[in-house]
């Protein structure tokens, strides 16, 4: 898949740091919010969800953070590796049926 | 690993030309999307389907784009004629109703129109 966008966002983190992923979304209607990862050639890949009744969901080395106050989402990688280096798309139900609606990307690109 | 399966991986076609995607969609999953990404627009909804009826292609120019499931194995996207502006990746995914778990994305097909 190609990467998103000629202004792409790109967060630089050293390995083992931990990385920490904005996104703004738009509609307050929104009840559904997922994380993607895109590696270079390939498609959008699950990472995390959460619905808008719950601010917090963890994963494995991933953390989910949801303020619907200010409309704003945030992914959270534990001890960053390389194999994280990806694009990675926050995407919303707009609570209408079962279309996502996808953020523009943020690149994270992991130093050694 | 259950996983959505696009043909072809690539396709480079002449400006005029039909066009064919394919998509094979989860075994189960009954909600099949079609998503165009591209440098300027990133990822863009063009259609979906629940249960093989079409539900939203809002996104999808009516004029040369269509999107059918002939049956619940088999999900395509036609553009014809071609346009060189069509010229992207265009991503498939299946789910279940609902989107709990998210959806499972293809790997693309990579369109060229020269």
């Amino acid at each position: 898949g190609e990467s998103v966008g000629l202004h792409l966002p790109t967060l630089s983190v050293q390995e083992g740091d931990n990385s920490i992923i904005n996104c703004a979304y738009s509609n307050s209607a929104s009840d559904y919010f997922i994380w993607y990862k895109q590696e270079s050639g390939k498609g959008p890949q699950f990472i995390i969800d959460i619905r808008s009744n719950m601010d917090k969901r963890q994963g494995q080395r991933v953390t989910v953070l949801l303020n619907k106050t200010v409309k704003h989402l945030s992914l959270q990688i534990a001890a960053t590796q390389p194999g994280d280096s990806a694009v990675y798309f926050c995407a919303e139900n707009p609570g209408t049926a079962s279309k996502l609606t996808f953020g523009t990307g943020t690149r994270l690109q992991v130093t050694l | 690993d259950a996983r959505v399966t696009q043909t072809p991986r690539h396709k480079v076609t002449e400006m005029g030309q039909e066009v064919t995607m394919r998509c094979q969609p989860i075994l189960g999953h009954n909600t099949v999307f079609w998503y165009r990404q591209t440098m300027m627009q990133g990822l863009e909804l063009l259609a979906y389907f629940r249960n093989r009826a079409p539900l939203d292609d809002s996104g999808m120019p009516k004029d040369r784009f269509s999107a059918e499931m002939p049956d619940a194995t088999l999900a395509t996207l036609k553009i014809q004629p071609s346009e060189p502006r069509d010229s992207a990746v265009y991503f498939c995914a299946s789910g279940s109703g609902g989107g709990l778990g998210g959806y499972t994305f293809g790997s693309g097909t990579r369109l060229t129109v020269v």
